[in-house]
Formats: C-alpha cells, sequence, structure tokens
C-alpha cells in the first residue's frame, strides 16, 4: 500500500509566475484535500476534491485553484504568486465516508517565493 | 466558525517521563472528530490518536491518551514513557460531521524530549 507522495519537495518561484504542485493519492483514497501551511502555524484548508469535483473550500482566493483526475490524483495550481504564499503546501487523501479514519498527509512541497 | 486553540507553544519533557499537551476548542455542533496530529522534521503530518466526541470514553493508543471533556470543549494529550523520537510538533485538529471533510487545526506544540 503506497502513501501519499507529493512533487516536488522544495520549489523556488518569482513573485507573480505560477506554479503548480502534485499529490498521488494513497491506493483506494478518493479524496485529496489540500493545506497550506506557513511557517510555525498549523495548516490552514485550501479546498478539497472528490470524484474530480471540489466540494469544499477554505478562505482562500481563486488565484488557489485544483483539479483531480480518474486516478484520484491531485494538482493545485497558485496563479500571480505573492511573498505570503511562500509555505508548506500539504495534500492529505481519505476515503470519502471514513468518517473517524482514513486521512492519510504528505510529505509536503515546500515552496518559497522571492 | 470551529477554532482550535494549543495554548503551549513549546513543553520539554525528560526521557521516560509523562507530558500533557493541551488542547482547547470552540464548536456549537454536538458530533465531530477531534484529532491529534505529530510532525516531525520530516513534514508529514502522522495520526497520533482520534476521538470520536459522541464517545465518552477517551482513547488509547499505547503510550498515547486523551483526556476528552465535551462540556469544557478540551482534548488534552498525554504522552507516557516519552521517548526521543517523540520529539516534534504536535497539532490538534477538529473535524466538522456537518461542514465537510476539512480539518481545521491549531497552531501546534513543539515537544522536546531530555535525555
Amino acid at each position: 500500500e503506497t502513501g501519499v507522495t507529493q512533487s516536488p519537495t522544495h520549489l523556488i518561484k518569482t513573485r507573480g509566475q505560477q506554479v503548480t504542485l502534485r499529490c498521488s493519492s494513497q491506493s483506494g483514497h478518493n479524496t485529496v484535500s489540500w493545506y497550506q501551511q506557513a511557517l510555525g502555524q498549523g495548516p490552514q484548508f485550501i479546498f478539497q476534491y472528490y470524484r474530480e469535483e471540489e466540494n469544499g473550500r477554505g478562505n482562500f482566493p481563486p488565484r488557489f485553484s485544483g483539479l483531480q483526475f480518474p486516478n484520484y490524483s491531485s494538482e493545485l495550481n497558485v496563479n500571480a504568486l505573492e511573498l505570503d504564499d511562500s509555505a508548506l503546501y500539504l495534500c492529505a487523501s481519505s476515503l470519502s465516508g471514513a468518517g473517524l479514519y482514513g486521512y492519510t498527509f504528505g510529505s509536503g512541497t515546500r515552496l518559497t517565493v522571492v | 466558525a470551529q477554532t482550535v486553540t494549543q495554548s503551549q507553544p513549546e513543553m520539554s519533557v525528560q526521557e521516560a517521563e509523562t507530558v500533557t499537551l493541551s488542547c482547547t476548542y470552540d464548536t456549537s455542533e454536538s458530533d465531530y472528530y477531534l484529532f491529534w496530529y505529530k510532525q516531525p522534521p520530516s513534514r508529514q503530518m502522522i495520526l497520533v490518536i482520534r476521538q470520536e466526541a459522541y464517545k465518552q470514553q477517551n482513547a488509547t493508543e499505547n503510550r498515547f491518551s486523551v483526556n476528552f471533556q465535551k462540556a469544557a470543549k478540551s482534548f488534552s494529550l498525554k504522552i507516557s514513557d516519552s521517548q526521543l523520537g517523540d520529539a516534534a510538533m504536535y497539532f490538534c485538529a477538529y473535524r466538522s460531521l456537518e461542514y465537510g471533510n476539512k480539518l481545521v487545526f491549531g497552531a501546534g506544540t513543539i515537544l522536546r524530549v531530555k535525555s
């Protein structure tokens, strides 16, 4: 059973650029959530995808967008990068309806915007 | 909106001793889930323990146990026989049953284990 894999592990971008982060969900999981973790803080929910549709969103602007593919892998896209977007981006997969169980996190992508 | 508060930015414990990490939360819901996650320097969030709000019995996983006080909206984590490998950032998290699958995290507590 594979876990959640995120790529790349580290990334440096310039303000105003666009970035795409990728996540492969754990085998058998059909839901993917993305979180932003600023340095020294707890993760903040960005959005969640289930069956290729966004079905929940946190307090993030539209320049944060995502996709989920038929194999349940996912992408997080951020346009017009700002310095405050520098953070660790975590992907978590789960099985819809699993309730108490089934959140598996990846090791994250560290994004630095300069 | 639900909020989670961890009032201890940093805690230290001697190896083999016991330490308790505090967490309080605010919600108007009657049923929900609570979690403790561990985040070592590898950055991956690792589930430590989980609790269903409708269960009065406190969850236990080996050396880890919780003190769940629903009326007080408190969910503390006790680590017994602390080991060097327990050193990490610990996050308390809340999951609503009504508002989807998102987790609401606290700000975290850094746990240092002294040998």
